[in-house]
């Protein structure tokens, strides 16, 4: 076990609405990154935060944004969900930016 | 975009087979190689972190080989097991980037 998990572990939603996932970090861990992994596809990076400030972005429009909690928490939010936001959303933390990602067993989300 | 390719997709073998797949990398900004092991429904699991060129690493049965100059890294299995099933990542990671590009992944499924 990584001692990272993510709520909800699956969920439908309809398109254009929104959709919170969230992500519990291993304890002391100061970075959280996001990857969408879609079917048959590796992880792509969503974007990153360190200390609750974003800290790197992939290629992903401004309706997906994230949020990072004092309490080792964090958010990612879609908004005006489309279908090709159907996919598994994994979060990983480390101890520190260059530090190895622990992950956790990811949400499935699907949009219909 | 940086490009990490995994070969075969997907390979069934028997127990006892030993097997190896491949992963391919970009050679220039090279930083760090991660191999993970993907159970279903579980969290992905880190196998290795790879920093030299030449680097040889080994956890049980399993290893793993490092050409940073030719952009490729090996993981091998000997006497793969049942339990052994599993989706095996290898991400790349840029030199100045905390953030990791993954492969599709090899599927591995080892029959009794």
């Amino acid at each position: 076990e990584t001692g990272v998990t993510q709520s909800p572990t699956h969920l439908i939603k309809t398109r254009g609405q929104q959709v919170t996932l969230r992500c519990s970090s291993q304890s002391g861990h100061n970075t959280v990154s996001w990857y969408q992994q879609a079917l048959g596809q590796g992880p792509q990076f969503i974007f990153q935060y360190y200390r609750e400030e974003e800290n790197g972005r992939g290629n992903f429009p401004p309706r997906f944004s994230g949020l990072q909690f004092p309490n080792y928490s964090s958010e990612l939010n879609v908004n005006a969900l489309e279908l090709d936001d159907s996919a598994l959303y994994l979060c990983a933390s480390s101890g520190d930016r260059d530090d190895e990602q622990y992950f956790g067993p990811g949400t499935r989300l699907t949009v219909t | 975009i940086l490009n990490v390719e995994q070969s075969p997709q997907s390979l069934h073998v028997q127990e006892g087979d030993s097997t190896n797949f491949t992963c391919s990398f970009p050679s220039s900004n090279f930083y760090a190689l991660h191999w993970y092991r993907w159970e279903t429904a579980k969290s992905p699991e880190a196998l290795f972190v790879m920093t030299l060129n030449g680097d040889e690493k080994k956890k049980g049965r399993i290893s793993a080989t490092l050409n940073t100059k030719e952009g490729y890294s090996y993981l091998y299995i000997k006497g793969s097991q049942p339990e052994d099933s599993a989706t095996y990542l290898c991400a790349f990671r840029h030199s100045g980037y905390s953030t990791l590009t993954f492969g599709k992944g090899t599927m591995l499924l080892v029959s009794p």
